[in-house]
């Protein structure tokens, strides 16, 4: 059963401040991976993907894949209350990508204003 | 609108009855996927489908559900016979290949009573 582990949180940070949110993967094979923001009572919400090593920025956010260490980290810079919410970190369940998401439960982000 | 739509947003049924609930992918997406997510719980893969065709199942239980993409009008997934452990909020997100992002509809909360 291929796996994706989050530390469920809460991770507090203040407003202004660097947000790292950690995500660690079973399956050696896996090819891509996409982080998920979820608001309590609404539906996931795609903001990053990312398929090679190394980084990927997009505006305030920053996706990094690391597949030797089999993690894949997302950063969120000068971190608003708007950001508080759950990040999901996903990977396709067959690792290859042609098959549904296998999800991680989810960091609970907390913005302190 | 050009998401994924997804209705009843909200769903309320007794135990034994039947519950159906639909998603019309984006547009020029072909690729449909359900999930479900049980309170304090992650996502879970339930099933992938392409036009008329059910590519991968086996996140669903065996017995009262189902699920169908036909050649017109939206995807269905089916639960017989609902119980109270069914309710759940179900949600379903669309790719435009299977190498691609999924994106999420606003999802269907089921309440069984």
């Amino acid at each position: 059963q291929k796996e994706v582990e989050q530390n469920s949180g809460p991770l507090s940070v203040p407003e202004g401040a660097i947000a790292s949110l950690n995500c660690t993967y079973s399956d050696r094979g896996s090819q891509s991976f996409f982080w998920y923001r979820q608001y309590s009572g609404k539906s996931p919400e795609l903001i990053m993907s990312i398929y090679s090593n190394g980084d990927k920025e997009d505006g305030r956010f920053t996706a990094q894949l690391n597949k030797a260490s089999q993690y894949v980290s997302l950063l969120i810079r000068d971190s608003q209350p708007s950001d508080s919410a759950t990040y999901l970190c996903a990977a396709p369940r067959s690792g290859g990508g042609a098959d549904g998401l296998t999800f991680g439960k989810g960091t609970h982000l907390i913005i302190q204003p | 609108n050009a998401g994924v739509m997804q209705n009843p947003r909200h769903l309320v049924r007794r135990r034994g009855q039947e519950a159906r609930l639909r998603c019309s992918p984006m547009k020029g997406h072909s690729h449909v996927y359900w999930y479900r997510q049980l309170p304090e719980e992650g996502l879970k893969f339930m099933v992938y489908l392409q036009k008329e065709n059910i590519i991968d199942e086996s996140g669903m239980p065996k017995e009262r559900f189902s699920a169908e993409f036909p050649k017109e009008g939206p995807s269905i997934l089916r639960i017989q016979q609902v119980v109270r452990g069914d309710s759940a909020a179900y949600f379903c997100a669309s790719s435009r290949s299977s190498y691609n992002e999924q994106f999420f509809g606003p999802g269907t909360r089921l309440t069984v009573l």
